[in-house]
């Protein structure tokens, strides 16, 4: 049973260039969350989605950033026009239907802005 | 202030010894989490708990709702327990999502 499969593991993008990040929720689990952590800082909650709905985006950026959760594949960050201020490691987290279940981790994308 | 403080911010520790890691948060809160972070990065959730006490192995995680205050004790500590453990809140008013981060507390344990 395959965990949260976060890809790439490492991504190098130039200023002004669009970043996509993946994240393929464990086998049986709905609803995912994006979390960003920035470099000597903790993390921070960004977005919430189900299955083709954003469920709570209040930690996303007004500007440049959008997520989405389609019915088939996997929930994908993108972020437009990058800065180096993006340069983070960005966690996806994945939980079943029920409410009050632990998420699970992936193992994060690693962003770097030259 | 921040809405969740951990302490200590770093713990050196020697093998066997019993380690405790705090938590205290302002808001109320539907859960709590315990997260501990590899080196590498990687993230594992420990411990999600609403109320009284659970134990996994060496670790046990308690939480008392009306001093909004959280522990996580690792007994036995190995040098393979270092990492960075993590205390998240879910906001009572908020989604089940919306997590706020503790700072962690960077744990050593020497052989």
């Amino acid at each position: 049973n395959a965990g949260v499969m976060q890809n790439p593991r490492h991504l190098v993008r130039r200023r002004g260039q669009e970043a996509r990040l993946r994240c393929s929720p464990m086998k049986g689990h709905s609803h995912v969350y994006w979390y960003r952590q920035l470099p000597e800082e903790g993390l921070k909650f960004m977005v919430y989605l189900q299955k083709e709905n954003i469920i709570d985006e209040s930690g996303m950026p007004k500007e440049r950033f959008s997520a989405e959760f389609p019915k088939e594949g996997p929930s994908i960050l993108r972020i437009q026009q990058v800065v180096r201020g993006d340069s983070a490691a960005y966690f996806c987290a994945s939980s079943p239907e029920t409410e009050s279940q632990p998420q699970h981790f992936g193992d994060g994308t690693r962003l770097s802005i030259l | 202030k921040n809405e969740v403080e951990q302490s200590p911010q770093n713990l050196t520790a020697q093998e066997g010894e019993f380690i405790t890691i705090n938590c205290s948060y302002s808001v109320g809160i539907s859960a709590l989490h315990w997260l501990q972070q590899h080196p590498g990065g990687g993230i594992v959730s420990l411990f999600m708990l609403s109320s009284g006490k659970k134990k996994h192995g060496r670790l046990i995680a308690t939480i008392n709702i009306q001093e909004k205050h959280s522990s996580l004790h690792i007994t036995a500590s190995h040098p393979r327990d270092s990492a960075v453990y993590i205390c998240a809140v879910a906001d009572y008013g908020g989604s089940q999502g919306n997590l706020i981060f503790g700072k962690g507390t960077k744990l050593s344990v020497k052989p």
